[in-house]
């Protein structure tokens, strides 16, 4: 069975640093690109960017660029999403999923993590 | 990238047919063939429903079905079901591997 299991909820303090995880299992890792998907609180979906495993080859939302970064493990079928001063204003649920990404397979996310809740507060 | 524009609500009675739209520009909707069309229940993650405008995953009800006109896709769902209530979002590629999510629509089964 195709999965991505997520690391659990996480509540930090404003200026904290923070790495999420994401860890995929039942496919070819180094296949697939796996993207991140940010949530807020009662708002819609947002694309925040996208890695592809065997590379590292790394795109980013103009809107999070400099924000965020995404990294992978391909050795341990890993990708990550960190910060490295938190906002309030990050406060979320992030959900990675795998990303289909060419002409001929197309571009669509077609598996889902549960998602990981991020709460920034003081 | 902005985001695509839905509306913000949609209802139908059980058994009938509720359509929901998804505007975009030409740097994305209108530019590609691949808008996906995903569910999402409160408190789930998203459910793909529709890839690649009008194909559908294994697993998914052929009651769901998507469709494009120039800058516009659109989701139908046809014979409405109880659990059939969820958000409704639209995808698009947008070029470099970047996709662009529309705003949600609330579905409500009355």
């Amino acid at each position: 069975e195709v999965q991505l299991v997520q690391s659990g909820a996480d509540l930090k303090k404003p200026g904290e640093s923070l790495k999420i995880s994401c860890k995929g299992s039942g496919y070819s890792f180094t296949s697939y690109w796996i993207g991140w998907v940010r949530q807020m609180p009662g708002k819609g979906l947002e694309w925040m960017g996208i890695i592809y495993p065997a590379d590292s080859d790394t795109r980013y939302s103009p809107s999070v660029q400099g924000q965020v970064t995404i990294s992978a493990d391909k050795a341990i079928s890993t990708a990550y999403l960190q910060w490295s001063s938190l906002k309030a204003s990050d406060t979320a649920i992030y959900y990675c999923a795998r990303q289909y990404g060419s002409s001929i397979r197309g571009y669509y996310m077609d598996v889902w993590g549960k998602g990981t809740t991020v709460t920034v507060s003081s | 990238q902005s985001a695509l524009t839905q509306p913000r609500s949609v209802s139908g009675s059980p058994g009938q047919s509720v359509t929901i739209s998804c505007t975009g520009t030409s740097s994305d909707v209108g530019g590609y063939n691949y808008v996906s069309w995903y569910q999402q229940h409160p408190d789930k993650a998203p459910k793909l429903m529709i890839y690649d405008v009008s194909k559908w995953p294994s697993g998914v009800p052929d009651r769901f079905s998507g469709s494009k006109s120039g800058n516009t896709a659109s989701l139908t769902i046809s014979g409405l079901q109880a659990e059939d209530e969820a958000d409704y979002y639209c995808c698009s590629y947008a070029g470099s591997q970047i996709l662009v999510f529309g705003g949600g629509t609330k579905l409500t089964v009355l």
